[in-house]
């Protein structure tokens, strides 16, 4: 089992749906990232959580600590929005290791 | 602002051969961080740098190696090159490190190795 799981690894939306990315880790961690990459692309970073929850536009990251649990809604989606949603995890009992979830792609139909 | 740049952006190699990456992360960023993409087994962490010092590293044999100058430009090599290898080879530069701040990626580098 991997250490860190995203679901759903596959998405389609029509947009204007709310959106929602899970991911889960079985360790405990410091930080989480959730990361974007459009085909062809970089990445970008959408949110660095320690605690709690946080908003950027249309994007909302939320952390739950005791769950070991974290979640990226989207808003009102747009096809823009179609890439693929990582998130990524620090680890601190591991040397501070970085692991990556295997991805959500999300595609968002006009 | 000047973004991170990766150098160069696509190279071909050989098996048993070397290669060096380059990173120049923001200006003002300490930390810059390496990781290799792949299909197969998606993006792994390599190491963190910050202020010179290897701060973090991933689970990566000793050919992969990396260093931090005095003005932040990262390099990261990789000795005895396999085919396994060929990847996306990205790094971020943060202000804070990848466990304090956000983190910008550059565009990468696209190694296939023959």
């Amino acid at each position: 089992k991997n250490e860190v799981e995203q679901s759903p690894q596959n998405l389609t939306a029509q947009e204007g749906e709310f959106i929602t990315i899970n991911c889960s880790y079985s360790v405990g961690i410091s930080a989480l990232h959730w990361l974007q990459q459009h085909p062809g692309g970089g990445i970008v970073s959408l949110f660095m959580l320690s605690s709690g929850k946080k908003k950027h536009g249309r994007l909302i990251a939320t952390i739950n600590i005791q769950e070991k649990h974290s979640s990226l809604h989207i808003t009102a989606s747009h096809p823009r929005d179609s890439a693929v949603y990582i998130c990524a995890v620090l680890i601190y009992n591991q040397g501070g290791k970085l692991i990556f979830g295997q991805g959500t792609e999300l595609s968002v139909k006009p | 602002k000047a973004g991170v740049t990766q150098t160069p952006r696509y190279l071909i190699k050989t098996r048993g051969q070397q290669v060096t990456l380059s990173c120049s992360p923001i200006s003002g960023h300490r930390s810059v961080s390496w990781y290799q993409q792949t299909p197969g087994q998606g993006l792994q962490f390599l190491f963190e740098y910050f202020s010179e010092t290897q701060r973090n590293k991933g689970n990566f044999p000793g050919r992969f190696s990396g260093r931090q100058f005095s003005n932040s430009r990262s390099e990261m090599n990789v000795s005895t090159l396999e085919l396994g290898d060929s990847a996306l080879y990205l790094c971020a530069s943060s202000l804070q490190g990848i466990e304090a701040g956000e983190l910008f990626f550059g565009e990468g580098s696209r190694l296939t190795v023959l």
